[in-house]
């Protein structure tokens, strides 16, 4: 079954502890891309990846790190988390260029809190 | 910069009526999305629109794309309660989502 795939769903830690939110796509999409959620905020993109080794800053990067070793995994990083990183994480991949028509697929989501 | 406003943004219809929400976006782009969010779930794709003029339907929802007005919409018809959700709309290249419309609809 094609999916995104995140880990944890829920996680509730406390400031300053590292956590890494994974994210994994079985659709050998080459876009994948991290959203946060809040409300009345819509979704807004923190970072993404056109390809294996290429990442770029989405609207909200502060906070946050990501890396494309694999096509298939995009990890999250919260090197020190801080409470306005309470939030809904979205993971999403694509099929990009002429092959594709760059709709996103979404993972579950990850409601992450921090203390 | 690109920015993408949905309205309304609260909307509470009654089963059987019908409605339209609205996606204007401020730079131009020939493709946009949108994407049904219910309740503590995550996003799923309804419609892609890639070009001006497009139209698509499934079911009692129906969207549409002009380019030149910089406008989606998508409309309910004889709205039925499972229907009730948060929709958001996207535009490209860099994807930027709307804020999200809260529709529930009420017997």
């Amino acid at each position: 079954e094609a999916q995104v795939t995140q880990n944890p769903r829920y996680l509730i830690t406390v400031t300053g502890k590292k956590l890494t939110v994974t994210c994994s796509q079985n659709m050998n999409h080459e876009y994948m891309s991290w959203y946060r959620q809040d409300p009345g905020l819509g979704l807004r993109q923190i970072y993404y990846s056109m390809n294996v080794e290429v990442t770029d800053k989405g609207d909200v990067p502060e906070g946050y790190k990501v890396s494309r070793k694999e096509k298939r995994n995009f990890p999250l990083i919260l090197e020190s988390p801080s409470p306005n990183q309470t939030s809904l994480y979205f993971c999403a991949s694509s099929l990009i260029g002429q092959a594709g028509t760059g709709e996103l697929f979404f993972g579950e989501g990850s409601r992450l809190t921090v203390l | 910069e690109l920015k993408v406003e949905q309205n309304p943004l609260f909307l509470s219809m009654q089963e059987g009526k019908n409605y339209t929400i609205y996606c204007n976006y401020s730079t131009t782009s020939d493709r946009l999305y949108w994407y049904r969010q219910d309740p503590g779930k995550s996003l799923e794709s309804l419609f892609v629109l890639l070009s001006n003029g497009a139209v698509k339907q499934e079911g009692r929802l129906m969207a549409s794309l002009d380019t030149k007005a910089r406008l989606s919409t998508l409309h309910i018809t004889a709205a039925v309660h499972d229907l009730s959700a948060t929709y958001f709309c996207a535009v490209a290249k860099k994807l930027v989502f709307g804020q999200g419309t809260r529709l529930t609809i009420n017997p």
